[in-house]
């Protein structure tokens, strides 16, 4: 049973529009949550994060929004850059062995 | 700063023969080691991780084993590689419990292994 959902696998956005990448999850003990990104045939890097005593994170581009009684995160990408195609992992944690979900493949076309 | 090494990038074995991938971790003392596997499209599946030297937990039964001999070394093993187990293998760390720990980790470059 999958405890952190990403329910696209793709998403398709125009360069300079925003994207925005959803994840679900159900266990209500995790409370930190985090956002990878990888591109192919390299390892995920550390994106954006956020503990669940907030409801916004935001750093430059990025901003990720938790809605703690829906179980629900996104991360927006305003504007979007060809650059920042690739997968995106969301994962939670309520330790230090975090669950990941299994990635939204974004591409910014331009 | 802190690095993470891992090797080989690529591999290709056949069924049947052993293996070992091997990471390594610079700039830090006794950080959490994790090792994860990316079979095609799937999500990041943990496999092993480790709070300290000879201290290993293991997340899924398989064919596979880890060991951490040293601090910053940290080695994923089996003697009988089977098709299944062909993937990319990643490699992570995070700080240590007590370091002013945060959850984020830090992920090497990958391993590919195909297995024929």
């Amino acid at each position: 049973d999958q405890q952190v959902k990403q329910n696209s696998p793709s998403l398709s956005v125009q360069e300079g529009r925003i994207s925005i990448l959803n994840c679900d999850y159900t266990n209500s003990m995790f409370d930190y949550f985090l956002w990878y990104k990888k591109y192919p045939a390299e390892g995920p890097t550390f994106l954006i994060s956020i503990s669940s005593i907030k409801d916004k994170n935001e750093d430059g581009r990025f901003t990720v929004f938790l809605n703690k009684s829906a179980k629900h995160l996104s991360l927006h990408i305003v504007p979007s850059q060809p650059g920042d195609s690739a997968v995106y992992f969301c994962a939670a944690s309520g330790s230090y062995i975090p669950t990941f979900g299994r990635g939204t493949s974004l591409i910014v076309h331009p | 700063s802190q690095t993470i090494h891992q090797w080989p990038a690529t591999l290709v074995q056949p069924v049947g023969s052993p293996l070992s991938l091997e990471c390594t971790v610079e700039g830090t003392s006794n950080p959490n080691l994790y090792w994860y596997r990316q079979a095609a499209g799937r999500g990041l599946q943990l496999l092993f991780y480790s709070v300290g030297i000879g201290q290993i937990s293991s997340e899924v039964p398989q064919n596979l084993s880890a060991s951490r001999p040293q601090d910053r070394q940290f080695i994923l093993s089996s003697k009988k590689l089977l098709l299944s187990d062909s993937g990319f293998y990643l490699c992570a760390w995070s700080w240590g419990f007590g370091q002013g720990a945060s959850y984020e980790q830090y992920f090497g470059p990958g391993t590919r292994l195909t297995v024929t």
